[in-house]
């Protein structure tokens, strides 16, 4: 299988925004999935299919893609998003691979 | 609303198994698989590996081949992990979630939709 790398961490004020990427060579052939997941919880998926919001998912948080890079967009940051996120994606073989994940930050 | 409920925590000596339950509610089990994703303390998630609840079909993770069996009880509605010979590194919590079942034409999803709690597994002597 395939590496999907994430920065391990980013840090942001309340009320900026927080990119985090996601980048793998095999990414253009399937759709990215990002997770939260906050301390002692599971994680919640938060987009699909690279850039589609679940129900109940605030609309702050969006997802786009560039070519071997998914980005997870957090506009307006809130204290309440401080978390992990992992993006997700798999192989032709239906092989499912995380990112190394990303810790988020609101200072 | 769709839940996943698991089993409780689990102490284990290294060598034996466990095998840990995930029970689906909210929806009909053989219209989804599972799949099953462990987390070391302090790490990332692994995907361990996935069944199709309706058919059995599984895929496993090429480091966890040999040690691990998925299966599913289809009339109780409940899917299993089991992980053999278990090692200190095996110490997890590991975490059933839903997922897409078999798919026989593109484009292919795969995701992890619902999650359960997670089952904390402690492998010591």
């Amino acid at each position: 299988s395939y590496e999907l790398t994430q920065p391990p961490s980013v840090s942001v004020s309340p009320g900026q925004t927080a990119r985090i990427t996601c980048s793998g060579d095999a990414l253009p052939n399937l759709y990215a999935y990002w997770y939260q997941q906050k301390p002692g919880q599971a994680p919640v998926m938060v987009i699909f299919r690279d850039s589609e919001r679940p129900s109940g998912i605030p609309e702050r948080f969006s997802g786009s893609r560039s070519g071997t890079t998914v980005t997870l967009t957090i506009s307006g940051v809130q204290a309440e998003d401080e978390a992990d996120y992992f993006c997700q994606s798999a192989d032709n073989f239906g092989t499912y691979v995380f990112g190394t994940g990303t810790k988020v930050t609101v200072l | 609303q769709v839940q996943l409920v698991q089993s409780g925590a689990e102490v284990k000596k290294p060598g034996a198994s466990v095998k840990v339950s995930c029970k689906p509610s909210g929806y009909t089990f053989t219209t989804y698989g599972i799949s099953w994703v462990r987390q070391a303390p302090g790490q990332g998630l692994e995907w361990m590996g996935w069944i199709d609840t309706y058919s059995g079909n599984t895929n496993y993770a090429q480091n966890l081949q040999g040690r691990l069996t998925m299966t599913t009880d289809t009339s109780t509605s409940t899917a299993y992990m089991e992980l053999r010979n278990l090692r200190s590194d095996d110490t997890a919590v590991y975490y059933c979630a839903r997922s897409p079942g078999v798919q026989l034409f593109p484009p292919f999803y795969y995701y992890l939709d619902v999650w359960g709690k997670g089952t904390t597994v402690s492998v010591s002597s």
